[in-house]
């Protein structure tokens, strides 16, 4: 039963436009939601996150929408860089703080 | 650089041995979590500590175990290793909220 689906395996978008990364979640007691980036053959790396409490969260070029009816979030890269192009995982946790991850989405930069 | 170490970068080893991985988390952090990413698969999570005790389990088999000492830093212990056990292992450390923050991970090879 996966609780988070990232339904994109990959994603390929020009350089300098918007990238929009989606993800959606079954679990209604998800209250905390994160995105994280990865290069090959390293550790992931903490991009964003946002409180279920919000429905926005922006830092520079990142910025993560929350749609609670919906159960859906996105994250949008504005503009995309050649240095985005990564496996962007999203996760959700509960109250007892137990990340649940997506398969992730492979991001493809095109110059 | 997250603040997470993990030794030893890269492991080869002969089906049916026994390895040993070893995590230093962030300085401050209790929680530690491993993963597992096989060939270009998703994370799995295997299992969390959390100030020295199991807190969560995973898609852990049995042949592996783990521990957090007191002085937080933890061990993976891997036995009767078999082909499928290739893979990169991960650790990840945590603080007060959710955001985990990953070390860079033993290659492990298992021929």
């Amino acid at each position: 039963d996966q609780q988070v689906k990232q339904n994109s395996p990959s994603l390929s978008v020009q350089e300098g436009r918007i990238s929009i990364l989606n993800c959606d979640y079954t679990n209604s007691m998800f209250d905390y939601f994160l995105w994280y980036k990865k290069y090959p053959a390293e550790g992931p790396t903490f991009l964003i996150s946002i409180s279920s409490i919000k429905d926005k969260n922006e830092d520079g070029r990142f910025t993560v929408f929350l749609n609670k009816s919906a159960k859906h979030l996105s994250l949008h890269i504005v503009p995309s860089q050649p240095g985005d192009s990564a496996v962007y995982f999203c996760a959700a946790s509960d109250s007892n703080y137990q990340l649940i991850w997506g398969a992730g989405t492979k991001l493809i930069i095109k110059p | 650089d997250s603040g997470v170490t993990q030794t030893p970068k890269h492991l080869i080893t002969a089906t049916g041995q026994r390895v040993t991985l070893r995590c230093s988390p962030r300085s401050g952090d209790l929680s530690v979590y491993w993963y597992q990413q096989s060939l270009d698969q998703g994370l799995q999570f295997l299992i969390q500590y959390y100030n020295g005790e199991e807190r969560a389990k995973g898609n852990i088999l049995e042949r592996f175990s783990a521990q957090q000492f007191p002085d937080l830093h933890s061990e993976l212990n891997l036995s009767s290793l078999e082909l499928g056990d290739s893979a990169l292992y991960f650790c990840a450390s945590s603080g007060v909220r959710d955001e985990q923050y990953f070390g860079p991970g033993t290659r492990l090879t298992v021929t």
